[in-house]
């Protein structure tokens, strides 16, 4: 079965400062989803990559897929507190896109002001 | 982008009573829709796939009789946690999948005293 593996499992950065979260797959992905969520409460979508190499940006938010789809990073410029939060990756459990998805464990992320 | 509404946000109730979830999407139907429990500090781990108008299919480990779920329509599926307990208590989830993309309801804190 496929897993995905968040490193790190947590992060504190100074407000400003850049981050980047990883996610690995123990399998090629077929479409990998970052979600933010605070614990708690529901997620939100931030971005979804399917191709490999393909790489989106929302605001201070870059997410990017490797070539050979099988890793993904997430990673926020100039960080502020409102990006603190619990970052999970997702990926379409059996590569299409109507299955449930499965996600890593999550990286919670701290900013201090 | 598409709207996934659950009912309630939170529910406390006494043990060995049952208390129904409602998952609704609100502006598309969606004849799959999949129910996650999150325990703390830990990743969505996916219950049940509730199929409209059949049976759901449930997760290894997941008891069908505890867990009852029903979708009747193609924009409601309900998850009923009967007679509670206190190990129960965790945050349970609904999503439905648009295309590619995952939409995922506010989430349900329910707390078994």
């Amino acid at each position: 079965s496929q897993e995905l593996e968040q490193s790190p499992q947590s992060l504190i950065v100074q407000e400003g400062k850049n981050l980047t979260i990883n996610c690995t797959s123990s399998k090629t992905l077929y479409g990998l989803y970052w979600y933010k969520q605070k614990y708690g409460e529901g997620l939100i979508f931030l971005m979804m990559l399917q191709k490999g190499g393909e790489e989106k940006s929302h605001e201070k938010i870059t997410a990017k897929l490797d070539e050979k789809k099988q890793q993904s990073s997430l990673h926020i410029t100039a960080s502020q507190p409102s990006h603190a939060g619990i970052y999970l990756c997702g990926a379409g459990s059996y590569g299409g896109s109507q299955g449930n998805l499965i996600f890593g464990k999550g990286t919670k992320l701290s900013v201090k002001p | 982008g598409a709207v996934v509404s659950q009912h309630p946000s939170w529910v406390i109730c006494k043990s060995g009573t049952s208390v129904k979830i409602e998952c609704r999407s609100l502006d598309f139907q969606a004849t799959t829709m999949f129910w996650y429990r999150q325990f703390p500090k830990q990743s969505l781990m996916l219950m049940a796939t509730s199929n409209e108008g059949s049976k759901a299919t449930y997760e290894q480990g997941v008891e069908k009789d505890k867990f009852l779920i029903n979708h009747a329509s193609l924009t409601l599926s309900t998850l009923t946690v009967t007679s509670a307990h206190p190990e129960d208590s965790s945050f349970y989830i609904c999503s439905a999948r648009v295309y590619t993309e995952a939409f995922f309801g506010q989430g349900t804190r329910l707390t078994v005293v």
